[in-house]
């Protein structure tokens, strides 16, 4: 079947702009995770949802940094206020549910900011 | 410290070699390992996952868990070129299962 998609692969935004990248997750998949991957790092966990519900945004890194996922599938990560530091791809992963850990990742949003 | 620890590479072999990948990690409940490719530019593909102490062999592929040295590695058999690439070591951690990941190790396969 499809694997996790996300729109847009590019993003280039100006200093202070908003942003909003889309995930669509693998169909039935009750898990979701936002990550952010800083170049040449390992991707770092910014937020969960289980179904539409945000159970850990523990790793967003400031309150220009909000998810959602209203219906329990497609999920947006929205970062409002763009900075320079916020340059990063960000990669949304789904996992069949809470108990089976294995998580597919999508292609990623790669997001510059100038 | 950096929570989960990958020596950074890059790490070279020669075709037909095999490969050895190393990670450590600190927190001593974490109870699921996984080993992630990523070629430069794409997302990263799960390789194995690993549970139990000892070894987990798939194909190529032998994952080796050692949790009271809190130690995992992964052996790739008979290397070939399009084995080259980053490897990411991943620790399930915290109340969502969220992985932590370490910085990856680049390998590059020598023809």
């Amino acid at each position: 079947g499809a694997g996790v998609s996300q729109s847009p692969r590019y993003k280039v935004a100006k200093r202070g702009q908003d942003v909003a990248l889309r995930c669509d997750p693998i169909s039935g998949h009750v898990s979701l995770f936002w990550y952010q991957q800083a170049l040449g790092q390992g991707p770092e966990f910014l937020t969960y949802f289980q179904n539409e519900a945000q159970l850990d945004k523990s790793g967003l890194p400031s309150d220009r940094f909000f998810a959602e996922r209203p219906e329990g599938s497609v999920s947006t990560l929205k970062i409002q206020r763009t900075q320079q530091e916020d340059s990063a791809v960000y990669l949304c992963a789904s996992s069949r549910d809470r108990g089976v850990e294995t998580q597919y990742f999508g292609p990623g949003t790669r997001l510059l900011v100038l | 410290q950096k929570e989960v620890e990958q020596n950074s590479g890059p790490l070279s072999v020669p075709e037909g070699a095999i490969a050895s990948l190393n990670c450590t990690y600190s927190d001593r409940g974490s109870q699921s390992f996984f080993w992630y490719r990523q070629y430069s530019g794409k997302s990263p593909e799960l390789i194995m996952f690993i549970y139990s102490n000892g070894d987990k062999e798939d194909g190529r592929f032998t994952a080796q868990l050692n949790k009271a040295s809190q130690y995992v590695s992964l052996l790739i058999r008979d290397s070939q070129p399009s084995d080259s690439a980053t490897y990411l070591c991943a620790v399930s951690s915290g109340s969502a299962r969220q992985l932590t990941f370490g910085s990856g190790t680049q390998l590059t396969v020598l023809p």
